[in-house]
């Protein structure tokens, strides 16, 4: 079935520095991924749509600057958090759809920033 | 606008019990689908069940299966015969019209005890 990898699963960085999150699907290409975000003990939130060969396109209130998205290939999106915060500290998690299968949600990444 | 709402934020059933997790949603689009995904203390998100707000009947997978109300706008899942696995979160999430985009209530958190 259809599989949707991420990486790093955990990444600890100081603040200022940049984080890159990757979203791989695995056995399939994704024209679409979606980043999601995850405060503790709080919903998943839609951050943006990453689109393949084209800018993603950011949910309200999420700063694209901050958040730089890059869809380079069908089976490649990166997310990278840029000069990041403590408040910035987060699980980061990337979804992807095959074809007409249920949305697929990789492993999530948590984020700490100190 | 569109909104999931999971009223009960912890639920306590017994092995080999049935427990039903409520949600309901609003929507103005009459195409939606409505999913449920299990997110245990690792993180990933699993897909569980999938209903289309144009099918006739309610989904069943497994030992899932989804209580469909479309007057009263509710999704409810329902898990047969609990394991001490079933243990975790569950989120109810809503794709409205022809999107990937996934709004996400809120989640219970499911305790399974022997």
């Amino acid at each position: 079935g259809a599989v949707v990898s991420q990486h790093p699963s955990w990444v600890i960085c100081k603040s200022g520095t940049s984080v890159k999150i990757e979203c791989r699907s695995l056995d399939f290409q994704a024209t679409t991924m979606f980043w999601y975000r995850q405060f503790p003990k709080q919903s998943l939130m839609l951050m943006a749509t990453s689109n393949e060969g084209s800018k993603a396109t950011y949910e309200q209130g999420v700063e694209k600057d901050k958040f730089l998205i890059n869809h380079a290939s069908l089976t490649l999106s990166t997310l990278t958090v840029t000069s990041a915060h403590p408040e910035d500290s987060s699980f980061y998690i990337c979804s992807a759809r095959e074809g007409n299968s249920p949305l697929h949600f990789g492993n999530g990444t948590r984020l700490t920033v100190t | 606008a569109q909104k999931i709402t999971q009223t009960q934020p912890g639920m306590f059933v017994q092995e080999k019990e049935a427990v039903t997790l409520d949600c309901t949603y609003d929507t103005s689009d009459p195409s939606y689908g409505l999913f449920w995904y299990k997110q245990p203390s690792s993180g990933e998100m699993i897909f569980l069940i999938y209903q289309g707000s144009y099918d006739q009947q309610n989904a069943t997978e497994g030992r899932y299966s989804l209580n469909f109300q479309k007057a009263r706008k509710s999704a409810n899942l329902v898990i047969s015969a609990s394991q001490l696995g079933d243990s975790a979160m569950y989120f109810c999430a809503m794709r409205e019209g022809n999107t990937d985009k996934l709004i996400f209530g809120t989640g219970t958190r499911l305790q399974v005890f022997p």
